[in-house]
Formats: structure tokens, sequence, C-alpha cells
């Protein structure tokens, strides 16, 4: 199947630093990308929707002047926290489709922020 | 409203044993249903979606547009089906709203 990675998986910051967290399509490209973050025991909520070569769609309730997403490629997203707080804290997951209309996510492994 | 709703955040059952994971959902659309899981230390993967109709792993599950639901089944548990899983729902927008979540602990 195809393989989705996120560097790094895990991060460990002080408050009031940004934070870029990548996401990469390693066999496939990918026009969407999709950005989730989870809290301990929680599901996963969809943060945003990033498309190759244009703006990201942000939920409702999501800063995107503080969660930035950049999808510069068909095999790259990047999601940057900006000025992190200790309620940033999550586990951030991206996951992409294999195609435009395709209906399996591929997700990424995740990575773990931890702010101090 | 759109909504997935696993109302079990922990089913525990004996190895040998039926398991049902409940998922209802809540869409005006023609629904697209999916079942993720996460085994531990794993990231999340597909197990089946609806359309397929598929059985995998032993598991199946069948929409039932009457009663909304899309329960996931499978007749005997084993231990390594011990996991996260997430039932799913693709939306028009191509978007994937996730329920809560139910975690599996299949006892020896």
């Amino acid at each position: 199947g195809a393989v989705v990675s996120q560097h790094p998986s895990r991060v460990i910051c002080k408050s009031g630093t940004s934070v870029k967290i990548e996401c990469r399509s390693l066999d496939f490209q990918a026009t969407t990308m999709f950005w989730y973050r989870q809290f301990p025991k929680q599901s996963l909520m969809l943060m945003a929707t990033s498309n190759e070569g244009s703006k990201a769609t942000y939920e409702q309730g999501v800063e995107k002047d503080k969660f930035l997403i950049n999808h510069a490629s068909l095999t790259l997203s990047t999601l940057t926290v900006t000025s992190a707080h200790p309620e940033d804290s999550s586990f951030y997951i991206c996951s992409a489709r294999v195609n435009q209309g395709g209906v399996e996510q591929f997700f990424g492994p995740g990575t773990r922020l931890t702010v101090l | 409203a759109q909504r997935v709703t696993q109302p079990e955040k922990l089913l525990s059952v004996f190895k040998g044993a039926p398991v049902e994971l409940k998922c209802n959902y809540s869409y005006s659309g023609s629904p697209e249903l999916f079942w993720y899981v996460q085994y531990s230390r794993q990231r999340l993967q597909l197990l089946l979606r609806h359309i397929s109709r598929e059985s995998i792993k032993g598991f199946t599950a069948d929409l039932n547009k009457g009663e909304t639901s899309f329960h996931l089944k499978k007749p005997f548990a084993q231990e390594e089906d011990s996991a996260m899983y997430y039932c799913a729902l693709l939306t028009g927008g191509f978007k994937t709203i996730f329920g809560a979540g139910t975690r599996l602990f299949v006892k020896a």
C-alpha cells in the first residue's frame, strides 16, 4: 500500500517557539493531504485539508494563523505550529489519498508535540 | 449534522468469543463508511469499507441504512485483534469524519 511518512516523530519545544512538521507521500503523488490532531484517548479531529498549490481549507475553530499549512509539492505538506503553547501539545497526524477522489486514506505515523 | 458515534470506549472479550463493535452515523447524503484499526505502536490503517463487502481478518461490517449503523463483527475473537478501532464516514466533500474509537481487548 501507499506510504506516508512524518518528520519528526517527536518534538519537545519551549513555549513561544514555532515547530514545523513534515508529511510526505513516499511512493505516490497526493494532491490532497489532511492534518489531524489527536488528544489522549480521543478520536482524530480534522484540522485542515491541504491542497497542493493552493490554500489549505481549515475546519471551524482551527486558527489558520496558528497552524500554518503549506503544500508546496505533490509529495510534501508541512504544518507549522506558530508560537506554540502548552495547550498545543498533542499528537498530530497527516494522511493522504492516492488520487483525487480516492476513498482510502493512508496515514502517517504521527508526530508527538510537547510544548514546555 | 454529520456525525459518527461509537458508544463503547472499551470492549473486553475472551478469546474465541464473538465481538461486535457498534457504530452509528448521521449523514444526509449517501454514506460511505469505513473501519480503521490502530494496533499498538502502529499507524492507523484501513480495515474494511462497506462498498467492498469483504471480510478482512475475519471481520465483517454491514451497512444498515434503516438503523444508520455500520457495526463491526467477528465470530471468534483472537488476541491479535486487540487494538483501537475507528468507524469513519466519508462525506461528499471528501472529508473523513471519525468516531471516538473503541478499544478492543481480547483476553486469553
